[in-house]
């Protein structure tokens, strides 16, 4: 079974610039989120899906970050402009349901942004 | 600021030895899940526990919750290269949000 499929797996871009990540969850996954991880630190959500609603964006910057899941399945996250502070991982999970005390998180590689 | 305070930052050690990882809040948590991850890929799930004072074991990885849900500690036991990694842990409160620590960073060398 295909693990989450994320691209680019690295970005360089110049600051002011757009970027967009996107994620492909495992099948059937209902739940999908969006998480900023800094070296060295630990991952920070920006936004919850649960199927096609964003059931928490609450710390997503909505002044420059947006994302979609528009049919519940795959997902886009784009940042305009970027900012030099936005270099970073930004990872994609899944899970089956997030209303669970024991659901597993299932995350793809990561996409590297670079904004110089 | 984050809701889990994991200790150390960082952590080297020769092969063999054992090492102890600790993940505290002030927070209660409904469970909490410990993950490693490596460079250039996702965290991966190694254990959840859910229950208060509850110890799990995984080879040589043992896992405990504190009894008042609020911490929690991964304890290896003759540490190996492949242990090295980026351990975290993350809890999860009764909204079922899940918080991630920063992380400790582990490195045995052979």
């Amino acid at each position: 079974e295909a693990g989450v499929v994320q691209s680019p797996r690295y970005k360089i871009i110049e600051k002011k610039q757009p970027v967009a990540f996107w994620c492909n969850p495992i099948s059937g996954h209902n739940t999908l989120y969006w998480y900023l991880q800094n070296l060295g630190q630990g991952p920070e959500l920006l936004i919850r899906y649960e199927n096609e609603e964003a059931v928490d964006d609450s710390q997503l910057p909505k002044d420059r970050f947006s994302a979609e899941r528009l049919k519940g399945v795959d997902s886009t996250l784009k940042i305009q402009p970027a900012e030099l502070g936005d270099s970073a991982v930004y990872l994609c999970a899944s899970s089956t349901s997030s209303a669970t005390n024991t659901g597993e998180l299932f995350f793809g590689e990561g996409s590297r942004l670079t904004v110089l | 600021t984050q809701l889990l305070e994991q200790s150390p930052q960082f952590l080297s050690i020769q092969e063999g030895e054992n090492l102890t990882v600790y993940c505290n809040s002030s927070s209660v948590f409904s469970s909490l899940q410990w993950y490693r991850q490596e460079p250039g890929e996702g965290p991966v799930l190694l254990v959840t526990v859910v229950t208060g004072g509850e110890v799990k074991k995984l080879k040589r990885l043992t896992f405990q919750f504190g009894d008042a849900r609020k911490d929690s500690s991964l304890h290896i036991t003759a540490a190996q290269p492949g242990d090295t990694g980026l351990y975290l842990c993350a809890g999860r409160s009764n909204d079922y949000k899940l918080s991630f620590g920063a992380g400790t960073t582990v490195t045995v060398r052979a």
